[in-house]
């Protein structure tokens, strides 16, 4: 069974770009998750997507944005890049059971550089 | 903020047991506990949950107090692989309500020694 994945692996831009990254979920996942991993800081819960719609969100501007698609994948937008926003991606993904969610699975990242 | 605390880190020798503590003394009844890791740049793996029970899987095994308020991790033969950042994590049952989110902490760094 493939697990969670992303891409791009790496993606470099520039101050003040726009930058798009997606995640395909385990098959039969309808949950997605989104985190951020800054140097230094730790991960940090971004955004949370279910059935194709924003469940809950972290503490980030608006200029993180997302959204899900019929086919549970999922893309996060960062725009108006700042230098701060270098940091790993990383999509979960979880299914429900029970009237909840179960555990989540990661993806392997994508490594945002903004120069 | 992380519900739980964890040393920063610890060593281990090859082939010998790996017991990571977490303490999570404000844990309430409807919360698990779960385990995460997570090896250099990769996306964390999940180990491992449990409730009040002892849990075991092919992975490791999770030892909870009576009083819940702390648990350990216990990698049985600690291999060079499992050199990584462990994470223990609280988080509402499911089915029961709360945040979807985990909340991570600062994890413990685990090198395992040849």
């Amino acid at each position: 069974e493939a697990g969670v994945t992303q891409s791009p692996t790496h993606l470099i831009k520039t101050r003040g770009q726009q930058a798009t990254l997606r995640c395909s979920p385990i098959s039969g996942h309808t949950s997605v998750y989104w985190y951020q991993q800054a140097l230094g800081l730790g991960l940090q819960f971004l955004l949370w997507y279910d059935e194709g719609e924003e469940r809950n969100r972290g503490n980030f501007p608006p200029r993180f944005s997302g959204r899900q698609f019929p086919n549970y994948s999922s893309e996060l937008n960062v725009n108006a890049l700042e230098l701060e926003d270098s940091a790993l991606y990383l999509c979960a993904s979880s299914w429900k059971r029970g009237g909840g969610y179960n555990e989540q699975f990661f993806g392997p990242g994508t490594r945002l550089t903004v120069l | 903020d992380a519900k739980t605390t964890q040393p920063t880190s610890m060593d281990c020798a090859e082939g010998r047991a790996a017991n990571l503590p977490c303490n999570h003394s404000t844990i309430s009844g409807n919360e698990y506990v779960y385990w995460y890791r997570q090896i250099h740049s990769q996306g964390p793996q999940y180990i491992i949950h449990g409730l009040k029970n002892n849990e075991t899987n092919e992975m490791a095994s999770l030892i909870i107090t009576e009083d819940r308020k702390s648990s350990t991790l216990i990698l049985p033969h600690a291999t060079l692989r499992d050199t990584a950042v462990y994470y223990c994590i609280v988080r509402v049952a499911i089915g029961q309500g709360g945040s979807e989110k985990l909340v991570f902490g600062k994890g413990t760094k685990l090198t395992v020694n040849p």
